[in-house]
C-alpha cells in the first residue's frame, strides 16, 4: 500500500521561505510523477507543481518565480520551497502522486500540512 | 489561464441522484477527474479519465464529459457521500481543478 508522509515547519514569517518534504512508502518512485498542491483555508486546491524521478520539473506559472522542488532518490522522499511567503501563502500544503502519462490524475496524496504566514 | 467552473453547491435527498457538473473550453476533449474531500481529510480520487472507477468506489459514483462540460453523478446519494467535490483536467502541462462543488445530503 502505497503511503505518503510529509513533513515540515508550520509557521513562518513574511519574506521567509517555505519548506516541505515528502516521503514515500511501500511503492515505486520512479516511474511516476509528484506534486505539490495547497488549499487555502476554506478554499479550492491550487497546483504548485510537479517532479519526477529523474528530477524533470513543471511549474504552475503563478509560482513559477517562487517556487522550487526537488527530489532525493535515494530516500524517496521530494521536497518544495517556495520563496518570499506572504499572508496569501496560508494554505494546507499536499504531496500527490500521478501516474506519468498526460491526463493521469492523483491517485495518493499525503496528510497534508498546514503552513501559517504571520508576522 | 485555463479555468473550470463548478457550482458553489448542490443539495440532494437521501436515495436521489446527484449531478455536479464542470464547465471548461473543450473540457470534453481531455480527460476529467473528481476528487472527494470530506472535512478535514485528504482528496480521494473517486473518477479518473471522465468514466473510470478506482477500486473501492461505489459503482454509485459514474462520470461523464462531452463538449464543455464534464459531469460527476452520484446515483442512489448517501449521507456518508456529503463533501466537497473537485473536478480536474490539464492546461498543457499545468494542472488546473475546478472551485469545488459543496454536496449537501439533506
Amino acid at each position: 500500500q502505497v503511503q505518503l508522509h510529509q513533513w515540515g515547519a508550520g509557521l513562518l514569517k513574511p519574506s521567509e521561505t517555505l519548506s516541505l518534504t515528502c516521503a514515500v512508502y511501500g511503492g515505486s518512485f520512479s516511474g511516476y510523477y509528484w506534486s505539490w498542491i495547497r488549499q487555502p483555508p476554506g478554499k479550492g486546491l491550487e497546483w504548485i507543481g510537479e517532479i519526477n524521478h529523474s528530477g524533470s520539473t513543471t511549474y504552475n506559472p503563478s509560482l513559477k518565480s517562487r517556487v522550487i522542488i526537488s527530489v532525493d532518490r535515494s530516500k524517496n522522499q521530494m521536497s518544495v520551497k517556495l520563496g518570499s511567503v506572504t499572508a496569501a501563502d496560508t494554505a494546507l500544503y499536499y504531496c500527490a502522486r500521478r501516474g506519468r502519462a498526460h491526463g493521469d490524475p492523483f491517485d495518493y496524496w499525503g496528510q497534508g500540512t498546514l503552513v501559517t504566514v504571520s508576522s | 489561464s485555463y479555468e473550470l467552473t463548478q457550482p458553489p453547491s448542490v443539495s440532494v435527498s437521501p436515495g436521489q441522484t446527484a449531478s455536479i457538473t464542470c464547465s471548461g473550453d473543450e473540457l470534453g476533449d481531455q480527460y476529467a477527474c473528481w476528487y472527494q474531500q470530506k472535512a478535514g481529510q485528504s482528496p480521494v480520487l473517486v473518477i479518473y479519465q471522465n468514466t473510470k472507477r478506482p477500486s473501492g468506489i461505489p459503482e454509485r459514483f459514474s462520470g461523464s464529459n462531452s463538449g464543455n462540460t464534464a459531469t460527476l453523478t452520484i446515483s442512489g446519494t448517501q449521507a456518508m457521500d456529503e463533501a466537497d467535490y473537485y473536478c480536474q483536467a490539464w492546461d498543457s502541462s499545468t494542472a488546473v481543478f475546478g472551485g469545488g462543488t459543496k454536496l449537501t445530503v439533506l
